[in-house]
């Protein structure tokens, strides 16, 4: 099974930054992609779908670049309830979904 | 409310005895799974189920038994716990056959120690 990588942080930025977050992924046939946000060892859930044209939600800006096989997540103007492991997750199979390890957000005040 | 539960949340054990954690899911999801999650490892599959009586290994499934008798209820089975098993589970599911857009819904999570 091949794998996803992103850095693992932690990121501690002040409260108001930008913040950009990396994912590649090495199976060029991976078909979806999503960003989970963990908190404290709880449950991960969905923050936002990648989409290939991109997506925005919010302050939440999602890009997808197959051929480069690179996935970002960007962050403005963080706020301290941003504060959580984002997880990037890559569906290979049709069946099954692979996680990064995640990466860890602190914004302080 | 839509959600899946897990009990129990915490368990200390001791190794050899068997032990099951219970996932149940109330949105009739077709698709379930089993994770575990490790520092510096992230989550990892250990089995999943695309439907009733249907159950295949993912990654780590070594050491685990699951069973799908029915849809809403997906068990995972420790026959004998070993320390290495000490970690913090997920179970998941998702509405349709594994669909490739299809959010998964997690679980709050079973802290297992095996001593």
């Amino acid at each position: 099974r091949k794998e996803v990588e992103q850095d693992p942080g932690p990121f501690n930025v002040p409260e108001g930054a930008t913040v950009a977050f990396n994912c590649t992924y090495s199976n060029s046939a991976s078909q979806s992609f999503f960003w989970y946000r963990q908190d404290c060892r709880k449950e991960p859930k969905l923050l936002m779908s990648v989409y290939s044209s991109g997506n925005e939600d919010g302050r939440f800006t999602a890009q997808l670049n197959r051929a480069s096989q690179y996935i970002s997540l960007l962050i403005r103007d963080s706020k301290l309830s941003d504060s959580a492991t984002y997880l990037c997750v890559v569906n290979q199979t049709g069946t099954a979904l692979i996680f990064g390890k995640g990466t860890t957000l602190s914004v302080s005040s | 409310e839509a959600q899946v539960t897990q009990n129990p949340r915490y368990l200390i054990t001791v190794t050899g005895k068997k032990l099951t954690v219970t996932c149940s899911q109330n949105m009739n999801h077709e698709y379930m799974s089993w994770y575990r999650q490790d520092p510096g490892l992230g989550l990892r599959q250990i089995y999943y189920s695309m439907n009733v009586e249907v159950t295949d290994k993912g990654d780590v499934p070594e050491g685990y038994k699951v069973s799908r008798k029915e849809k809403r209820n997906f068990p995972l089975i420790l026959e004998s716990p070993s320390p290495n098993q000490t970690s913090l589970y997920f179970c998941a599911s998702t509405p349709s056959r594994g669909e490739v857009t299809d959010t998964q819904y997690f679980g709050p999570g079973t802290r297992l120690t095996v001593l």
